[in-house]
């Protein structure tokens, strides 16, 4: 199985930041790697796929980058409602897999 | 808008088996692939299996023995049983669509809502 790690785990930010995740697979996966936003008690939404191409209707103040085994994820700007959990996913091979999650919050 | 609702028993007791069941409004149901995703309390998200139009399947290897998912392109619906589940087995599960890119390049652009599944005693 390919092995994603997030860092952070968590960070504290406040609204205005901008604030940058990482994610990092134990082999290349290309770019086959999306994120999504994870908030308490609602579905998660799919916000880049393809490391950095833009789900319908996602703000652009979120961006994705990277290839090969490293990959980002930066928020601008950061609004209230960004403040949630976020995950990253390899679609390169089976089983998917995704990394322990980064908390941001206030 | 794709809309994807999600439908299942919520407590179970070790032994029984999970079953619960994906519609899909709003959007066309054949030429995507439909995955099933969970959540244990306080944990990450874990991918738990995906269904091809065609009805082929890919499963997490170690949910393989006790999983089946299945389709149902009349009704725009597709299902998951776990068998023989235990505490473990809680968990928040998802059902989510499975937009392909081209090549390795997949996503879940929208998911339903989420059903609370707990084990116990």
């Amino acid at each position: 199985d390919i092995q994603m790690t997030q860092s952070p785990s968590s960070l504290s930010a406040s609204v205005g930041d901008t604030i940058t995740i990482t994610c990092r697979a134990s082999q290349n996966i290309g770019t086959s790697l999306n994120w999504f936003q994870v908030k308490p008690g609602r579905a998660p939404k799919l916000l880049i796929f393809a490391a950095s191409r833009f789900h319908l209707g996602v703000p652009t103040t979120f961006s994705g980058a990277g290839s090969g085994s490293v990959f980002t994820l930066t928020i601008t700007n950061l609004h209230p409602e960004d403040f949630a959990i976020y995950y990253c996913q390899q679609s390169y091979s089976f089983p998917r897999t995704f990394g322990q999650g980064t908390k941001v919050e206030v | 808008q794709v809309q994807l609702q999600q439908w299942g028993a919520g407590l179970l007791k070790p032994s029984e088996t999970l079953s619960l069941t994906c519609a899909v409004y709003g959007g066309p149901f054949s030429g995507y692939y439909w995955s099933w995703i969970r959540q244990p309390p306080g944990k990450g998200l874990e991918w738990v299996g995906e269904i091809r139009h065609s009805g082929s399947t890919n499963y997490r290897p170690s949910l393989r023995s006790r999983l089946t998912v299945s389709i149902d392109t009349s009704k725009n619906q597709f299902s998951l049983k776990l068998r023989s589940v235990t505490a473990a087995d809680t968990a928040v599960y998802y059902c989510a669509r499975v937009a392909y890119c081209g090549g390795d390049c997949s996503s879940f652009d929208y998911w339903g809502q989420g059903t609370l599944v707990t084990v116990s005693s």
